[in-house]
């Protein structure tokens, strides 16, 4: 299995809603992130997990909560959100966060597209 | 702070030609790997080539290579015989080759949309 898999594809919510972002990889990964992306611009890091624990937060907004239950696993909760969190939401992994050669190939999944009303 | 810059919004090229696209950094590490990704409609990003800064040679994948000027601090992407298929998003992307925990992260350029007509 060499895929990163996103669930949901699409997901529209309310302002008050919570919901959450799921990522699934099997490829024995032990670096997993998240990215958020706006139409027509790169992504924009968000977080980094290595080893299952959180090694990296670009400032994001507490509304905005991630958790990686085991390695294989990562999920972005999603509580009170802006419009303006609307978003392409990129899940990736690679082999780890070290220095070897593999640490820097990102595999990517295919994004979930939130749209916050 | 490292920096990526891809001063072409958009090419637009001939199916079956050659297209570049270009691509320049600025760091003042010795020791880093330049990435070139695509981003077709379906969102998915896929790794087209990796460069490690430290070999001379050319990365090379099928119909795409890079022109890797260490000193110039350029990175282009050439497309020979273009498909349809090759329409995306291409993303340039810069990595230090020190570890995640030094706050080393994949630093991107804005963007270069290719268009390949029939």
């Amino acid at each position: 299995d060499t895929e990163v898999t996103q669930t949901p594809k699409h997901l529209v919510m309310g302002m008050t809603n919570k919901k959450s972002l799921k990522c699934e990889q099997h490829m024995g990964h032990r670096a997993m992130y998240w990215y958020k992306q706006k139409a027509k611009k790169p992504p924009e890091l968000m977080f980094v997990y290595s080893y299952e624990k959180l090694s990296i937060n670009e400032s994001v907004p507490s509304r905005f909560s991630p958790e990686c239950p085991n390695s294989s696993l990562l999920n972005l909760h999603l509580h009170a959100l802006q419009p303006e969190d609307s978003a392409l939401y990129l899940c990736a992994s690679s082999q780890d966060g070290g220095t070897s050669s593999g640490a820097n190939v990102l595999t990517f999944g295919a994004g979930s597209r939130l749209t916050v009303l | 702070a490292q920096t990526v810059t891809q001063s072409q919004p958009e090419m637009s090229v001939q199916e079956a030609e050659t297209v570049t696209l270009s691509c320049t950094y600025d760091t003042s590490e010795s020791d880093y790997y330049l990435f070139w990704y695509k981003q077709p409609p379906s969102r998915q990003m896929i790794l087209v080539i990796r460069q490690e800064a430290y070999k001379q040679q050319n990365a090379t994948e099928n119909r795409f290579s890079v022109n890797f000027q260490k000193a110039a601090k350029s990175f282009s992407l050439k497309i020979s015989d273009s498909q349809l298929g090759d329409a995306a998003m291409y993303f340039c992307a810069y990595r230090s080759a020190e570890p995640w925990e030094y706050g080393n992260k994949l630093v991107f350029g804005a963007g270069t949309i290719l268009r390949v007509k029939s």
